[in-house]
């Protein structure tokens, strides 16, 4: 079963426009990360807050988490053509910090 | 590039057979997980490995089994396939402890058609 759920779906935008993607989960977690998928590829890592982190930067990503409301946010600023991918949201828990619990994830498209 | 390398890329079978997919991990990594993303979903975690004992295990059958062995290569077995069970299977591998700890790395995938 997915934990997190990612909203919206699917979004389009143009190059250079900021491109918002939300994560919403259900139970306590360690911390949460969010991974990028060109088609059919591997996951790759793109950052990690942790539960006592309201707040994180790493060049055009900003992500924020709130546990109060168990959402967090993906802020991707100027995008580009090559951001086009799928981004999914993962939590992790307890001692399984690994043992990760993905959304479904948004389709980004960004239009030159 | 992650470092972790998944074989084969690609395979076909059908209903009833038996499957090995395996996985090499990251130098340095000890620990690995495997999960099974049908097209569409995100990945869902199967199960995974540190020093070669299962110590953590989603909602799958026991006809998905996996080892670890000594050098931290992995492979993942599933049995009586099932047309459900086409999916791309993604290896991950990580290592304990340090700043950003429970991050992932992880490999291509292995794309199973059953049949």
């Amino acid at each position: 079963s997915q934990q997190g759920e990612e909203d919206p779906q699917a979004l389009s935008i143009q190059e250079g426009e900021n491109a918002t993607m939300n994560c919403s989960y259900k139970t306590s977690i360690n911390n949460l990360q969010w991974y990028r998928q060109n088609s059919g590829r591997g996951l790759v890592h793109l950052i990690l807050i942790r539960s006592n982190e309201r707040e994180k930067h790493s060049g055009r990503l900003r992500v924020t988490l709130d546990t109060s409301k168990k959402s967090s946010s993906l802020l991707i600023t100027a995008s580009r053509a090559a951001d086009t991918a799928s981004y999914f949201c993962a939590t992790g828990r307890g001692g399984s910090a690994r043992q990760l619990t993905f959304g479904s994830g948004t389709q980004l498209t960004v239009l030159p | 590039e992650t470092g972790v390398t998944q074989s084969p890329t690609h395979l076909i079978k059908t209903r009833g057979q038996q499957v090995t997919l395996r996985c090499s991990s990251q130098s340095g990594h000890n620990t690995v997980s495997w999960y099974q993303q049908a097209l569409g979903q995100g990945p869902q975690f199967i199960f995974q490995y540190y020093r070669e004992e299962e110590n953590g295990r989603g909602n799958f059958p026991p006809r998905f089994s996996g080892l670890q062995f000594p050098n931290y290569s992995s492979e993942l077995n599933v049995n009586a396939l099932e047309l459900d069970d086409s999916a791309l299977y993604l290896c991950a591998s990580s290592s304990t402890g340090g700043a950003n700890s429970g991050e992932l790395f992880f490999g291509e995938g292995s794309r199973l058609t059953v049949l």
